[in-house]
């Protein structure tokens, strides 16, 4: 079946830093989405990606998805304490307008002030 | 708009016992979603029905998990008999019937099994 893969599974960072999560999935995918959830919360979505080598932003959020629509990337410029958080990608496969949704296990935030 | 109700937020039980979990999405989202979250782990996703039909329980432990979700709206998840390894977050999702919008998660059942 599909399977996502995201690294790092953890990042420290010093406030100010900058922060970068990958994710990979072994099959392609028909659009992709990122979710963040904060400690003791739930997941919010954050972002949808669907066209090969789509590049969004949000403030000092910057979202990729990759070519081969198989990996995409969400980068932070100077982070915040406010970024604290798990980040997740979650592929949904090619086909059916109702394909699953498969979420990556998911990378730690954790920012130093 | 309100957002995915659930309840209730916390549950204690012995392996063995049973549970239910409920939820109630946004208004007009026809599809509604199961997802375990185990700690540090990320959500999978049990069963999506789509109105009150299902679309996907292929990941359904259906000798000890149903659910069900009469009349298109709210939805209850049940676990008999539960085991330790239930010990999760349950969380419910909605969304729209367009792809564009992602999905809306409720605050989520935290079960632990002792």
């Amino acid at each position: 079946g599909q399977q996502v893969m995201q690294i790092p599974q953890y990042q420290h960072v010093q406030e100010g830093e900058d922060f970068t999560t990958y994710c990979n999935s072994s099959t392609t995918l028909s659009n992709i989405q990122w979710y963040k959830q904060r400690p003791g919360g739930h997941p919010v979505f954050l972002i949808q990606l669907v066209k090969s080598g789509e590049v969004k932003k949000q403030k000092r959020l910057t979202f990729q998805f990759g070519e081969a629509k198989k990996n995409s990337s969400l980068h932070i410029t100077a982070t915040q304490t406010t970024d604290v958080g798990t980040y997740f990608c979650a592929g949904r496969g090619g086909g059916t307008s109702y394909g699953k949704l498969t979420f990556g296990q998911g990378t730690i935030l954790t920012v130093h002030p | 708009e309100a957002g995915v109700a659930q309840s209730p937020r916390y549950k204690i039980i012995e392996k063995r016992q049973s549970v239910a979990f409920w939820c109630n999405p946004i208004s007009g989202h026809a599809t509604l979603y199961w997802y375990q979250q185990i700690l540090g782990q990320g959500p999978k996703l049990l069963i999506q029905f789509q109105n009150n039909g299902v679309v996907d329980d292929s990941q359904l432990p259906k000798d000890r998990f149903s659910a069900e979700r009469l009349k298109g709206v709210d939805s209850t998840l049940k676990i008999q008999p539960a085991k330790l390894e239930d010990s999760a977050v349950y969380l419910c999702a909605s969304s729209s019937s367009r792809q564009s919008y992602g999905y809306t998660f409720g605050s989520g059942t935290r079960l632990t099994v002792v």
